[in-house]
């Protein structure tokens, strides 16, 4: 079964500091997305990062950057220099099998940057 | 612009009441989502539809009940026979075309 995990519950830094958010996941599937999302306070969940099992480049995007690790199942997220508007909860996500476009979302971690 | 309305963001239900959560979107998209999260938890789905008319139950769907009568509406009803519906409660819409969900901004619902 599709299955993904965010071992840390919850992260806190001081402003400036990298952080990396973790994220395993299990599928059968031999071609298949990840997805990183953001959920500030206000609780709507914001689109972060689409990636394709096929590309295991890491991307960077500003102060943003993935990797992905198909070897090692893992999809981590790296936030650098990381701002008190980093605080959220930070949720990954992996399609579940078949064409149904569910979802399956990890546990989410919860990072605190603080000043 | 396009996106998911939710409302009420705020919902307070008496015991054995039921409610109904909206849910709009005006992206076209196809495909339409509630999940449920409780704190420190993450988001577990109730039900979805992938077309109108058409709807399946997800991993939660005891105690909810939802229809699809229109490609822009996802509504969904608490019932009084959910036991603990104090929840935040998130809806999505999704397209094959689209880079993941599109989430609307909630509804906390607090039963007292």
């Amino acid at each position: 079964a599709q299955k993904v995990t965010q071992a840390q519950t919850e992260i806190s830094v001081v402003e400036k500091e990298d952080v990396t958010l973790d994220c395993v996941y299990e599928t059968r599937d031999t071609t298949y997305y990840l997805f990183w999302y953001k959920q500030p306070p206000s609780g709507e969940l914001v689109f972060l990062i689409r990636r394709n099992s096929f590309d295991e480049q890491n991307e960077i995007s500003g102060r943003y950057s993935w990797n992905f690790q198909k070897s090692t199942s893992s999809f981590n997220f790296t936030i650098t220099a990381s701002q008190v508007v980093d605080s959220a909860v930070y949720f990954c996500a992996l399609p579940d099998t078949g064409n149904t476009g569910k979802l399956i979302f990890g546990q989410g971690t919860t990072l605190q940057v603080k000043p | 612009d396009g996106g998911i309305t939710q409302s009420p963001k705020y919902l307070f239900r008496k015991e054995g009441q039921n409610v109904t959560l909206s849910c709009e979107q005006n992206l076209n998209h196809d495909a339409m989502y509630w999940y449920r999260q409780d704190p420190g938890q993450g988001l577990r789905l109730i039900y979805y539809s992938q077309i109108v008319n058409d709807f399946q139950k997800g991993d939660i769907a005891e105690g909810y009940s939802v229809s699809r009568e229109k490609k822009e509406s996802f509504p969904l009803t608490v019932t009084s026979a959910q036991k603990n519906p104090t929840a935040f409660y998130l809806c999505a819409s999704s397209s094959p075309e689209n880079d993941g969900y599109t989430f609307g901004s909630g509804t906390r619902l607090t039963v007292v």
